[in-house]
């Protein structure tokens, strides 16, 4: 069973446009949604990350919506960047923390210069 | 060093065989996980360590895997009788403790079976 669905699976953006990725989830004891940013032959980063508490986080260009009642959030990227492209994953987790985190099938993320 | 070092980077072996494969957590870390991440997927959770002990392995897909971590530091992720379909990225991760929000990965080992 898929318990985070990602979406879309690959997406092209033009220099300075906006990136958006989605995420919906299933199991309402995830507490914990961070984003994953993998370069190619890399281990994923955590990027930014937010509870359910608040319904929006912003760290830089980087934005997470969340909307407990509809089990959704998504990533936005601001003014998108050539070096930006990369596979994105959104995760969850029960815990609260990075302790068994359930992954997204993943957004390949290129930005055209 | 700096980061979570994970080894071989490559690792090539025949159906059947045995393969070990390492991981060199952040020094500190007390938590420390396994994920496998299949082409074009996510990672998948397999397990993790508070310390010296397996305090979550309801990820190993079945009992050819096996994963320790005796003295709280290196863990080392133990695959029996590999299948093709054992096929993938194995990645390790650490974090300060199993209550804290970021869990720093390797690189992963590639694992091809043949």
């Amino acid at each position: 069973q898929q318990q985070v669905k990602q979406s879309p699976q690959s997406l092209i953006v033009q220099k300075g446009g906006i990136s958006i990725i989605n995420c919906a989830y299933e199991n309402t004891a995830f507490d914990y949604f961070p984003w994953y940013q993998q370069f190619p032959g890399k281990g994923p980063a955590l990027l930014i990350a937010i509870r359910p508490d608040v319904s929006e986080k912003k760290e830089g260009r980087f934005t997470i919506s969340f909307n407990k009642s509809a089990k959704q959030f998504s990533l936005h990227i601001m003014d998108s960047q050539p070096g930006d492209s990369a596979t994105y994953f959104c995760a969850a987790s029960p815990s609260g923390s990075a302790r068994q985190l359930t992954f997204g099938s993943g957004t390949q993320l290129t930005v055209l210069p | 060093g700096a980061g979570v070092s994970q080894t071989p980077s490559n690792k090539v072996t025949e159906k059947g065989k045995y393969v070990e494969l390492r991981c060199d957590p952040i020094s500190g870390h007390t938590a420390l996980y396994w994920y496998r991440q299949s082409l074009g997927q996510g990672p998948e959770f397999l397990i993790y360590f508070q310390g010296t002990g397996a305090a979550d392995d309801s990820g190993l897909p079945n009992d050819r895997f096996f994963a320790v971590r005796p003295e709280g530091s290196v863990s080392t992720l133990k695959i029996q009788r590999t299948e093709r379909g054992d096929s993938a990225v194995y990645l390790c991760a650490s974090s300060p403790g199993t209550g804290a929000s970021e869990a720093f990965f390797g690189q992963g080992t590639r694992l091809t079976v043949v």
